[in-house]
């Protein structure tokens, strides 16, 4: 089976810009979650989607938003980007009630 | 969700057994600990995962006693590759997709 894939893998854009990353879970799966890692922060829970449905949301402004399509893919915007946005983001997917598989994250770079 | 301690770094050399501990007093009866392996600029991995006394995989043993306050994850000789950040984490039931991060603790293997 293929794994988690996520495009692009590297991004640079400017702040007060905003951007959409991809994430296609691996066949079977229905369940899409989206992480952000920083040096500082570390790793931190955005949201989960589920059907379609955002089942758990993290912590963080509403700047940052996603959706899921009917096939599962999934992706999430972040709007009117701030320098602190620089960070690895990672996507998982899983059945329900399974381990997680994480993909090999989108690196963004906010000038 | 229960907060996990465990120790910020860990130095070994090869060909050794090398045992985590990590903490968690507070963790919940639908509660079950987890393991990820994680290797610069790439996604957490699945090590293993438990819910009492002894598991065992390819790649490590999970360790839980019978109060399940505290765990510890076990890799057997260890080889240079095994150098990543290892994360210790409490996963409920009923939010698999949400999984919470700790600092992690980072493994060093030497020649």
């Amino acid at each position: 089976k293929a794994g988690v894939t996520q495009t692009p893998r590297y991004l640079i854009k400017t702040r007060g810009q905003q951007v959409t990353l991809s994430c296609s879970p691996i066949s079977g799966h229905r369940s899409v979650s989206w992480y952000q890692q920083t040096p500082g922060q570390g790793l931190q829970f955005l949201f989960e989607y589920f059907s379609e449905t955002q089942r758990n949301k993290g912590n963080f402004p509403g700047r940052f938003s996603g959706r899921q399509f009917s096939n599962s893919r999934s992706e999430m915007n972040v709007s009117t980007l701030e320098l602190g946005d620089s960070a690895l983001y990672l996507c998982a997917s899983s059945d329900p009630e399974d381990e997680q598989f994480f993909g090999p994250g989108t690196r963004l770079t906010v000038l | 969700l229960a907060k996990t301690t465990q120790p910020i770094s860990m130095d070994s050399y090869e060909g050794q057994e090398v045992n985590i501990t990590c903490s968690h007093n507070n963790i919940a009866t639908n509660d079950y600990i987890t393991w990820y392996q994680q290797f610069p600029s790439q996604g957490p991995r699945f090590i293993i995962q438990g819910y009492k006394t002894k598991v065992t995989n390819e790649v490590a043993s999970l360790f839980i006693p019978a109060d399940r306050k505290s765990s510890t994850l076990s890799l057997p000789r260890v080889s240079l590759s095994d150098t990543a950040v290892y994360y210790c984490l409490v996963v409920r039931t009923d939010s698999w997709g949400k999984l919470q991060f700790g600092a992690g603790t980072q493994v060093v293997v030497t020649p």
